[in-house]
């Protein structure tokens, strides 16, 4: 089975640019969380997705925004890019699914690498 | 969720058990305990979890006290490419909390 994929892996914008990311997730999974990745913050919940819908948002703002579609692909978008925005950004994909409580591990993608000029 | 707290680095000899340990004083009873590893630069590895008893898979096995205070991640023959920093993270398993909370890791540095 396919793992998670994120495109592209590695970005480079400027300031007050906007960018889109992208994450496919394992086959079968219905959730797809992002989290940012900084040397100075570490890892910090962006968001969740299931079923095309946010369930849950973490303390980012509103410059940050994301999608998710049908079939479960997801998308997050940076609009007015900062200096700070430079990261790493990861998604995570489960089956999301209450029947699978005690079994529903995340599993993250090899990120997409994200530095703004 | 509750707080873990992780020593901020570990070395251990290549070919011997390498011990990580976790406290999560604070853990309700429906408090999963979930490990994580982020070997540099890539993403988080899914790694074992439990919630009372001990469990083991093939890479690693999961200790957790009695009063599930503390735990520990034990990798019985740690290799260099076990090197990476490992996360201990406490979680409520329930629809729609997908959320998991990193705090700094423990960096677990394998020496040849």
């Amino acid at each position: 089975k396919a793992g998670v994929t994120q495109t592209p892996r590695y970005l480079i914008k400027t300031r007050g640019q906007q960018v889109t990311l992208s994450c496919s997730p394992i086959s079968g999974h219905r959730s797809v969380s992002w989290y940012q990745q900084t040397p100075g913050q570490g890892l910090q919940f962006l968001f969740e997705y299931f079923s095309e819908t946010q369930r849950n948002k973490g303390n980012f703002p509103g410059r940050f925004s994301g999608r998710q579609f049908s079939n479960s692909r997801s998308e997050m978008n940076v609009s007015t890019l900062e200096l700070g925005d430079s990261a790493l950004y990861l998604c995570a994909s489960s089956l999301g699914d209450v029947s699978r409580v005690g079994n529903n591990e995340q599993f993250f993608g090899p990120g997409t690498r994200l530095t703004v000029l | 969720d509750a707080k873990t707290t992780q020593p901020p680095s570990m070395d251990c000899a290549e070919g011997r058990a390498a011990n990580l340990p976790c406290n999560h004083s604070t853990i309700s009873g429906n408090e999963y305990v979930y490990w994580y590893r982020q070997i540099h630069s890539q993403g988080p590895q899914y790694i074992i979890h439990g919630l009372k008893n001990n469990e083991t898979n093939e890479m690693a096995s999961l200790i957790i006290t009695e009063d599930r205070k503390s735990s520990t991640l034990i990798l019985p023959h740690a290799t260099l490419r076990d090197t990476a920093v490992y996360y201990c993270i406490v979680r409520v398993e329930y629809f729609g909390n997908e959320k998991l909370t990193f705090g700094t890791g423990t960096r677990l540095t394998i020496i040849p």
